[in-house]
């Protein structure tokens, strides 16, 4: 398996642009994470669905932040309009289970201007 | 509430020499309890886990963690420090048969001298 697949890799934008992050789980897994990583607050648990249904958004910081899983295999993450505080490293991580080992995607770094 | 805390942020050791990193956690049941290793500019990278049973788990790239429901601990140890195991290590901490997810300590970075 190729393991959790993001893009971009990188992302610079200006502040007030539209930003959307992508993220592939591992085939068969049915829970997908989107964390955020920074240096003064670690690494954050954003929101997380089961079977592409969101079940826990309470750490999406407002409502700039969207996240999205149309179907099992594809899932985005959108901030709209992005400020430069949003800058920071965003990973997805996947797992056949909610309390089983989550693999992490490689993240995406994202630069906002 | 589940948590987590690296009380090392910063641990600087001897290529060849012994390592241990802390991990304390807070949780009132039986935890999962991970650690994971990130390289720099890299996702993060699962070392070893534990769920149950023997206390003593072994991971990859020669890590083993002691789980000790006495102390709270579970502290990360290899006998002996490569220079490619430089990176940052994230203890992590799950509840089980809840619907909680993993709570993160805040790591500890690793540097490896010649």
């Amino acid at each position: 398996d190729a393991g959790v697949i993001q893009s971009p890799r990188h992302e610079v934008t200006e502040m007030g642009q539209e930003v959307t992050l992508r993220c592939k789980p591992i085939s068969g897994h049915d829970y997908l994470f989107w964390y955020r990583q920074t240096m003064m607050r670690g690494l954050e648990l954003l929101i997380y669905f089961n079977n592409n249904v969101p079940i826990d958004d309470s750490g999406m910081p407002e409502d700039r932040f969207s996240a999205k899983m149309p179907n099992a295999s594809f899932s985005t993450l959108k901030i709209q309009p992005s400020e430069p505080r949003d800058s920071a490293v965003y990973f997805c991580a996947s797992s056949p289970g909610l309390q089983e080992t989550q693999y992490f995607g490689p993240g995406t770094r994202l630069l906002v201007l | 509430a589940q948590s987590v805390t690296q009380p090392d942020i910063h641990i600087t050791v001897s290529e060849g020499a012994s390592l241990e990193l802390r991990c304390n956690y807070s949780y009132g049941a039986t935890p999962y309890l991970f650690w994971y290793v990130q390289s720099p500019g890299q996702g993060l990278q699962l070392l070893l886990k534990y769920f149950s049973g023997d206390t003593l788990v072994q991971g990859i790239k020669g890590f083993e963690a002691e789980f000790k429901r006495s102390q709270s601990s579970f502290n990360l140890r290899k006998p002996s420090v490569h220079w490619s195991d430089a990176a940052e290590y994230f203890c992590a901490v799950g509840a089980a048969g809840s619907a909680r997810q993993l709570t993160f300590g805040s790591g500890t970075q690793l540097t490896v001298l010649p």
